[in-house]
């Protein structure tokens, strides 16, 4: 079946520094790409949906600059937090769409901002 | 290791029927557990959660899923579906040890007016 990659599974990283997420489908091409957050003991967050060759589109409320989604190719989106806090930590998910509308999820990355 | 599973890929139903989609995770400490429902060309939207108390949790749009522990599972039930029912559902357990959100494939439901 689909398989989607995300990478890495688990970051440490100082306050300050930048850290990337790439989620990558491994064998169909993902025309769009969405990216969840989500916070302790809550449901996922939907923070942005990517187009492979546009913009990002942002939900209300999520920083742009904050957190920077690049959606090069067919079977890669990276998702890029800037100046990374401690109040960026956090459980991060991505979910590719096939073309044919099935959706398959990345294994997530928990992000924690010392 | 930490999963989940849903046993059935692509369930049919006719209106006015009952619906329970299955779901069981393994083991691996204290679980939050969720189903999340999309529906065509929309993003994950949460059905309904558990984290403790009441293990019958009711949720949006007249679903209700049971925790039985000892089962590991984590149905999720309907009396009576819409065809505006027609979505795929994912159960997914946040597993506190480790700290991570884990998916099951999905289930599509087709309902068929």
């Amino acid at each position: 079946g689909a398989v989607v990659s995300q990478h890495p599974s688990r970051v440490i990283c100082k306050s300050g520094t930048s850290v990337k997420i790439e989620c990558r489908s491994l064998d169909f091409q993902a025309t769009t790409m969405f990216w969840y957050r989500q916070f302790p003991k809550k449901s996922l967050m939907l923070m942005a949906t990517s187009n492979e060759g546009s913009k990002a589109t942002y939900e209300q409320g999520v920083e742009k600059d904050k957190f920077l989604i690049n959606h090069a190719s067919l079977t890669l989106s990276t998702l890029t937090v800037t100046s990374a806090h401690p109040e960026d930590s956090s459980f991060y998910i991505c979910s590719a769409r096939q073309q044919g509308g099935k959706l398959f999820f990345g294994s997530g990355t928990q992000l924690s901002v010392l | 290791a930490q999963s989940v599973s849903q046993h059935n890929h692509h369930v049919i139903l006719s209106e006015a029927a009952s619906l329970e989609l299955g779901c069981n995770y393994s083991y691996g400490g204290t679980v939050n557990l969720f189903w999340y429902v999309q529906y065509p060309g929309q993003h994950l939207q949460l059905l309904l959660k558990y984290f403790s108390g009441d293990p019958l949790v009711k949720g949006i749009k007249g679903f209700e899923a049971e925790f039985i522990k000892s089962k590991f599972s984590f149905n999720l039930r309907k009396p009576s579906v819409q065809w505006s029912d027609t979505a795929e559902y994912f159960c997914a357990a946040f597993y506190n040890q480790g700290g991570k959100l884990i998916f099951g494939q999905g289930t599509e439901l087709s309902v068929k007016p």
